[in-house]
């Protein structure tokens, strides 16, 4: 299967920072990437959706000034949470659609990153 | 949009007997329905899917059924193990747009 590598897993930053996310499709060009959201003992909820080159579309009520989406090339897409409050200490989750060469459905899931916002 | 339910919330179940995990949705348009598996602190991991063609799906001590008509689809698991203990999200996907997960099932298999 495809991989997708997310780093850092965990993150600690104080309340007022930045704090940038990396999402690496390693063994396949992933035309789309997906952004997730995921609070404690909660479902994953989409945040935005990338194609490389283009703007990310953001979902209803997120914030698209505060969630920085750049997806640059056909394997990496970054988000940036920019001046992170507590109320953003989540659990982030990307996922990748590959191009050519799968089932044009699939998709895969990054590790997830922690960010605590003290 | 899509909206996706999923039952139960919560499921506790002895060891070697069998837990199903039912999802509905909204959009009859949507032609993919895969099930994930997530262990705390982890990623979702892919355990089985189920394209609009097909009725049943089984892989080993998985399985999933699709009713289209009726718009629900269901995550059966045999023959559990402790190992099973995970929460269970049910997704659907439309060709196109994105998925739209469930809400989760926390399943709990007892010794």
């Amino acid at each position: 299967g495809a991989v997708v590598s997310q780093h850092p897993s965990w993150v600690i930053c104080k309340s007022g920072t930045s704090v940038k996310i990396e999402c690496r499709s390693l063994d396949f060009q992933a035309t789309t990437m997906f952004w997730y959201r995921q609070f404690p003992k909660q479902s994953l909820m989409l945040m935005a959706t990338s194609n490389e080159g283009s703007k990310a579309t953001y979902e209803q009520g997120v914030e698209k000034d505060k969630f920085l989406i750049n997806h640059a090339s056909l394997t990496l897409s970054t988000l940036t949470v920019t001046s992170a409050h507590p109320e953003d200490s989540s659990f982030y989750i990307c996922s990748a659609r590959p191009g050519q060469g799968f089932v044009n459905t699939e998709a895969f899931f990054g590790q997830g990153t922690r960010l605590t916002v003290v | 949009g899509e909206n996706v339910e999923q039952h139960p919330s919560t499921l506790s179940v002895q060891e070697g007997d069998s837990a199903v995990i039912k999802c509905t949705y909204s959009d009859s348009a949507s032609n993919y329905f895969p099930w994930y598996k997530q262990e705390l602190g982890k990623r979702p991991q892919l355990i089985i899917d189920i394209r609009s063609n097909v009725g049943e799906k089984k892989d080993q001590r998985i399985a999933v059924t699709l009713n289209k008509t009726a718009k629900h689809f269901s995550l059966h698991i045999t023959e559990t193990q402790p190992e099973d203990s995970a929460v269970y999200f049910c997704a659907v996907h439309n060709y196109g747009q994105n998925f739209v997960f469930g809400p989760g099932t926390r399943l709990s298999v007892l010794p």
